[in-house]
């Protein structure tokens, strides 16, 4: 069972357009939400995160919007550019200790064409 | 800040000889790592959670013999993988935990076992 379910799965879009990734999760106990952004051969790097404390997070261009009735996160990218293609990830995390652990989405390859 | 290097980025070696990936945070103390593998196209999946001082947490399904982990300081893990076969070849991908929450990964392994 996909405790965080992420679409879509590839995304293409315009230099300088917005690109949208959603995820969904089921566990009302996550209490952390951090989306990853990987380059091909990379590991993953942070690049925001949120907790359900807050419906909004803005970083540069990078904005996670959080409804936590609905159990949805996502993540845009505003002005998007060639630069950003890459796949994003994101995940949550609930607990403590060693029972705190990250669960993935499944990841959204974007391409942003010149 | 929030510096995770592995050593080495790629390895290339015989079935049947083991070899070891480096993880160190190098900016912050780390008393929690964590060990990933990576399939093409694929999300992480995490193989183990290393503690300071302490035994490996495996996940269901990984082989604590076949994977050696030690997580010698708060600076430093290690993971072996022991008589490897051409079936272990993959992406390897250590993170370091700062603070109770928050992951930063380190740039991955390529390993290839002929």
């Amino acid at each position: 069972q996909q405790q965080v379910k992420q679409s879509p799965q590839s995304l293409i879009v315009q230099k300088g357009g917005i690109s949208i990734i959603n995820c969904a999760y089921e566990n009302t106990a996550f209490d952390y939400f951090p989306w990853y952004q990987q380059f091909p051969g990379k590991g993953p790097a942070l690049l925001i995160a949120i907790r359900p404390d807050v419906s909004e997070k803005k970083e540069g261009r990078f904005t996670i919007s959080f409804n936590k009735s609905a159990k949805q996160f996502s993540l845009h990218i505003m002005d998007s550019q060639p630069g950003d293609s890459a796949t994003y990830f994101c995940a949550a995390s609930k607990g403590a200790g060693n029972n705190r652990k990250l669960i993935w989405g499944l990841g959204t390859s974007l391409a942003v064409n010149p | 800040g929030a510096v995770v290097s592995q050593h080495p980025s790629r390895v290339i070696c015989k079935s049947g000889t083991s070899v070891k990936i480096e993880c160190r945070s190098l900016d912050f103390q780390a008393t929690t790592m964590f060990w990933y593998r990576q399939f093409p196209k694929q999300s992480l999946m995490l193989m183990a959670t290393s503690n300071e001082g302490s035994k490996a947490t495996y996940e269901q399904g990984v082989e604590k013999d076949k994977f050696l982990i030690n997580h010698a300081s708060l600076t430093l893990s290690t993971l072996t993988v022991t008589s490897a076969h051409p079936e272990d070849s993959s992406f390897y991908i250590c993170s370091a935990r700062r603070g109770d929450i928050v992951q930063y990964f380190g740039p991955g392994t390529r390993l290839t076992v002929l």
